[in-house]
């Protein structure tokens, strides 16, 4: 399967625990994006990478929040001391830079905080 | 920066009944559109997309959708409806330089058999 991969697909954690999650994207995507989505909602937008670099964070991304993509290849969004309210999906994205750009979507990681 | 509204959030419609879902965005300047579908249990999948050219776009399916500059619309239509395309589904504008996408809240779409 040569699709979006995420990692784990579930995770119920107790307040106040960090958490990781894993994203893979589409090999030859340069661009990798990361958004949450609560019940009812849309997709929110919270991060880009384009390779390694982060160029843009949403103010829905706070201090606790955190993404890497080390080697412009898979990334991590870390979430330090959950609380209640970060209960939502996750869900990655990646694409090509260039004309007529398409985001691909990831299965997601379903958070559940207690 | 670009908004997207979808009107119908729950619509409930018998098989082979036509579909148009409603869509509308705020930017001015150069627009790329999507529809994304999420069928129970799965991630979201481009249904189809618009970014120059003929304005009425063929998608996976038998969907399509007609980009109305004027009225700043992208209707989503599917001229017969089948149990299958019970799903949620979703209009997405990028910002331009494509660093995100916003999304609109989604509609439910239940076919009724």
């Amino acid at each position: 399967d040569t699709g979006v991969s995420q990692d784990p697909r579930h995770k119920i954690t107790k307040r106040g625990q960090n958490v990781t999650f894993r994203c893979d994207p589409i090999s030859e995507h340069n661009r990798l994006y990361w958004y949450r989505q609560t019940l009812g909602q849309g997709p929110e937008f919270l991060t880009y990478f384009q390779n390694e670099a982060q160029l843009e964070k949403s103010r829905l991304l706070s201090d606790r929040f955190s993404a890497e993509r080390p080697k412009g290849s898979f990334s991590t969004l870390e979430i330090q001391r959950t609380e209640q309210g970060d209960s939502a999906m996750y869900l990655c994205a990646s694409s090509s830079s260039g004309t007529e750009e398409t985001q691909y979507f990831g299965p997601g990681t379903r958070l559940l905080v207690l | 920066a670009q908004s997207v509204s979808q009107h119908n959030h729950h619509v409930i419609l018998s098989e082979a009944a036509s579909l148009e879902l409603g869509c509308n965005y705020s930017y001015g300047g150069t627009v790329n559109l999507f529809w994304y579908v999420q069928y129970p249990g799965q991630h979201l999948q481009l249904l189809l997309k618009y970014f120059s050219g003929d304005p009425l776009v063929k998608g996976i399916k038998g969907f399509e959708a007609e980009f109305i500059k004027s009225k700043f619309s992208f209707n989503l239509r599917k001229p017969s409806v089948q149990w299958s395309d019970t799903a949620e589904y979703f209009c997405a504008a990028p910002e331009e330089g494509y660093q995100k996408v916003t999304f609109g809240i989604g509609t439910k779409l239940q076919v009724i058999p």
